[in-house]
């Protein structure tokens, strides 16, 4: 068990609907990072925030938006979404640190029908 | 530029035998980190290895260990005794020190395929 929770492992929606996907990371650490992994396919990094701040950002779409709340929490939300952004979504929380390595949750598996 | 490399999309070993998984980075930072993970068909993301710029031994974790070059900027993840359970993606990765960014850069990865 990472202790990096997300909500919910599984969701099944509709072109150009929006979802919205829930992050709750380790016990004290700060930084929460996003994913995108297509099947087959690397990760894709999508967006990092720092104690409730956006610190980087990666390929992330326009229609795509996240955040991080002051109890840490992180939500990255989805919209007008599309067949292609069918995919696992990652949530991943570290402390600060070279030698700190990221610790993933479980992942959402979004499918759009 | 490609900050982490890995060249070997798939490989195959036999059970019980040890493999190489070759990974190498690009950096002008003196203080990172470099990292293994795996992902199993079940698709969680585990962490396996870790090893710091400043560590002179090499790091292992029961039968992985890292061959760590750094002359080289090589840190190739070492499996002995392979397993079939280690059927999986093994992803690369990278953490820089410089001020302002430290996250983390995955290489695109390799899949081991353990044959009975």
């Amino acid at each position: 068990d990472s202790g990096v929770t997300q909500t919910p492992k599984h969701l099944i929606t509709a072109t150009g609907q929006r979802v919205t996907l829930r992050c709750s990371p380790r016990s004290g650490d700060l930084s929460v990072y996003w994913y995108q992994q297509s099947l087959d396919q690397g990760l894709q990094f999508l967006i990092q925030y720092y104690n409730g701040e956006e610190r980087a950002k990666g390929n992330i779409l326009e229609r795509f938006s996240a955040q991080q709340f002051p109890d840490l929490h992180s939500e990255l939300n989805l919209s007008s979404l599309e067949l292609g952004d069918s995919a696992l979504y990652f949530c991943a929380s570290s402390a600060t640190g070279t030698d700190q390595p990221q610790h993933f949750g479980d992942g959402t598996r979004l499918s759009i029908l | 530029a490609q900050k982490i490399t890995q060249t070997q999309p798939g490989m195959f070993v036999q059970e019980k035998e040890a493999v190489t998984l070759d990974c190498t980075y690009d950096t002008s930072d003196q203080s990172y980190g470099l990292f293994w993970y795996k992902q199993p068909s079940s698709g969680e993301m585990i962490f396996l290895i870790y090893q710091g710029s400043y560590d002179e031994q090499n790091a292992t974790e029961g039968r992985y260990s890292l061959n760590f070059q750094k002359a080289r900027k090589s840190a190739n993840l070492v499996i002995s005794a392979s397993q079939l359970g280690d059927s999986a993606m093994y992803f690369c990765a990278m953490r820089e020190g410089h001020e302002g960014n430290n996250d983390m850069r995955f290489g695109a990865g390799t899949r081991l395929t353990v044959k009975p």
